[in-house]
């Protein structure tokens, strides 16, 4: 059974960088799925941010593209966030999902519990 | 990237049926059959229901079932029971991105 686990500070200053990580367990990072990320500010509902393959190749939200990157570490078999220049709208709670993405379907499969990121001074 | 539109919410008493529509535009829902549903319990990880449109993952109950038309999307909860109360989001691909919808919330009365 994969799981996922998501890890970093749950409070970030505003204009400061949010990184978090996602530990997978279970299973490789480097089958052949992609890893994503997904939000969901308080009261609203979930956003997609971006996916990694373990090759390196990335798709990134086109809103949030200039502030997202997404990277993999086999060796340690997690991928990782970093959201920089983050405002109060950056506040969310943030999933890490592991996508089956292949010429014949698309979909997220296993997802972490979510951690909460508050964005403040 | 606009969000898929969703209704905001939908109610029905147990034992009935309700649908969950999900529309979006030729360049996701439309252009793909790659819709998938998730329920999601404040809380707790989203758990996938539907993918690929109409197929369902080992472990869902048959009462789930999906469909499309055009770019609607749409999810069908038959024989509703009182656990099925949660939000509902679909998601769709579309080639360099990915979208989900705003999201349902579903309440059994």
């Amino acid at each position: 059974q994969v799981q996922l686990q998501e890890s970093g500070p749950g409070l970030v200053k505003p204009s400061g960088t949010l990184s978090l990580t996602c530990a997978v367990s279970g299973g490789s990072i480097s089958s052949n799925n992609w890893w994503s990320w997904v939000r969901q500010p308080p009261g609203k509902g979930l956003e997609w941010i971006g996916e990694i393959h373990h090759s390196g190749s990335t798709n990134y939200n086109l809103f949030l593209k200039s502030r997202v990157t997404i990277s993999v570490d086999k060796s340690k078999n997690q991928f990782s966030l970093k959201l920089s220049s983050v405002t109060a709208a950056d506040t969310a709670v943030y999933y890490c999902a592991r996508v089956v993405s292949n010429w014949q379907e698309y979909y997220f499969d296993y997802w972490g519990q979510g951690t909460l990121v508050t964005v403040s001074s | 990237q606009s969000a898929l539109t969703q209704p905001r919410s939908v109610s029905g008493s147990p034992g009935q049926s309700v649908t969950i529509s999900c529309t979006g535009t030729s360049s996701d829902v439309g252009g793909y059959n790659y819709v998938s549903w998730y329920q999601h319990h404040p809380g707790k990880a989203p758990k996938l229901m539907i993918y690929d449109v109409n197929k369902r993952p080992s472990g869902v109950p048959d009462r789930f079932s999906g469909s499309k038309s055009g770019n609607t999307a749409s999810l069908t909860i038959s024989g509703l029971q009182a656990e099925d109360e949660a939000d509902y989001y679909c998601c769709s691909y579309a080639g360099t991105y990915t979208v989900f919808g705003g999201g349902t919330k579903l309440t059994v009365l």
